[in-house]
C-alpha cells in the first residue's frame, strides 16, 4: 500500500521569511508520479507541480521551489519570501500505476502572518 | 479551468435517507474519482471510474456507490446516510493517456452534513 506523510500539521511565519513543507513517501512502485497541491481558504483545490520517479531534478518557479530525493523518498517544497496570499493548507500526493489515483497526506496548513 | 461541477455544493440530511451527489465534466476525461476530506486525513479515495460502466472501491467505499452511465457524469451515493459520513466530497477528472502524468483536477467539493 502506499502511503505519503507530511508530519508538519501547521507553520506559522512571518511575511518574507522562507518556509519548507516536507512530504515523505512509501511506494512500491519502480514509476510513479509526486504532485503538490494547494487548498486556499476558498476551498478549491490546486495544482502546482508534478514531479516523476525518474527525474530528480530540482525545480523552481518563481517563489516555489521543489526538492525531490529518492534515496530518502521525500519531496519537498519550499516558499521563498513567502506572502500572506500563500497562507493556504498544502497536500502532496502520490498516483499509483493501477488505479491512476492519488493517495494523499494529511496536509499542511501554512499560516503566513503580515 | 477544468470543466467539473458537482451538484448540490451544499446539503443537510436526515440519518438513514439517501443521499447523490453529482459530479458533471466537460472534458471528455476517462478517469472520474470521488474523494472525501476530514480534517487530519487529507483527501481519501471512496471510489473511481476507468470508463463508462468501469467502477471500483478506493480505501473508504463502505456505505458508498457509485454509477457511470454516460462519459460525463459519476454519481455517488449514500445508500442510508450516517453521520461518520458528514464531511466534504471531492470529485475529480483525469486523463490517463499513456502514463501517469497527468495531473487531476478538482470540482468545488460538496459539504454535507448528516444530522
Amino acid at each position: 500500500a502506499q502511503k505519503v506523510t507530511q508530519a508538519q500539521t501547521e507553520i506559522s511565519v512571518v511575511e518574507k521569511e522562507d518556509v519548507t513543507l516536507d512530504c515523505v513517501y512509501e511506494t512500491r512502485d519502480t514509476t510513479y508520479y509526486l504532485f503538490w497541491y494547494k487548498q486556499p481558504p476558498s476551498g478549491e483545490l490546486v495544482f502546482l507541480i508534478r514531479r516523476n520517479s525518474f527525474d530528480e531534478q530540482n525545480e523552481i518557479s518563481g517563489r516555489y521551489s521543489w526538492n525531490f530525493q529518492k534515496s530518502t523518498s521525500s519531496f519537498n517544497f519550499t516558499i521563498t519570501a513567502s506572502q500572506v496570499v500563500d497562507s493556504a493548507v498544502y497536500f502532496c500526493a502520490l498516483t499509483d500505476t493501477g488505479r491512476r489515483a492519488l493517495t494523499f497526506g494529511s496536509g499542511t496548513r501554512l499560516q503566513v502572518q503580515p | 479551468d477544468a470543466g467539473i461541477t458537482q451538484s448540490p455544493r451544499h446539503k443537510v440530511t436526515e440519518t438513514g435517507t439517501p443521499v447523490t451527489l453529482r459530479c458533471h465534466q466537460t472534458e471528455n476525461h476517462r478517469y472520474m474519482y470521488w474523494y472525501r476530506q476530514d480534517p487530519g486525513h487529507g483527501l481519501r479515495l471512496i471510489h473511481y471510474s476507468y470508463g463508462v460502466k468501469d467502477t471500483d472501491k478506493g480505501e473508504v467505499s463502505d456505505g458508498y456507490s457509485v454509477s457511470r452511465s454516460k462519459t460525463e457524469d459519476f454519481l455517488l451515493t449514500l445508500e442510508s446516510a450516517t453521520s461518520s459520513q458528514t464531511s466534504v466530497y471531492f470529485c475529480a477528472i483525469s486523463e490517463s493517456g499513456s502514463g501517469l502524468n497527468t495531473e487531476a483536477f478538482f470540482g468545488q467539493g460538496t459539504r454535507l452534513t448528516v444530522v
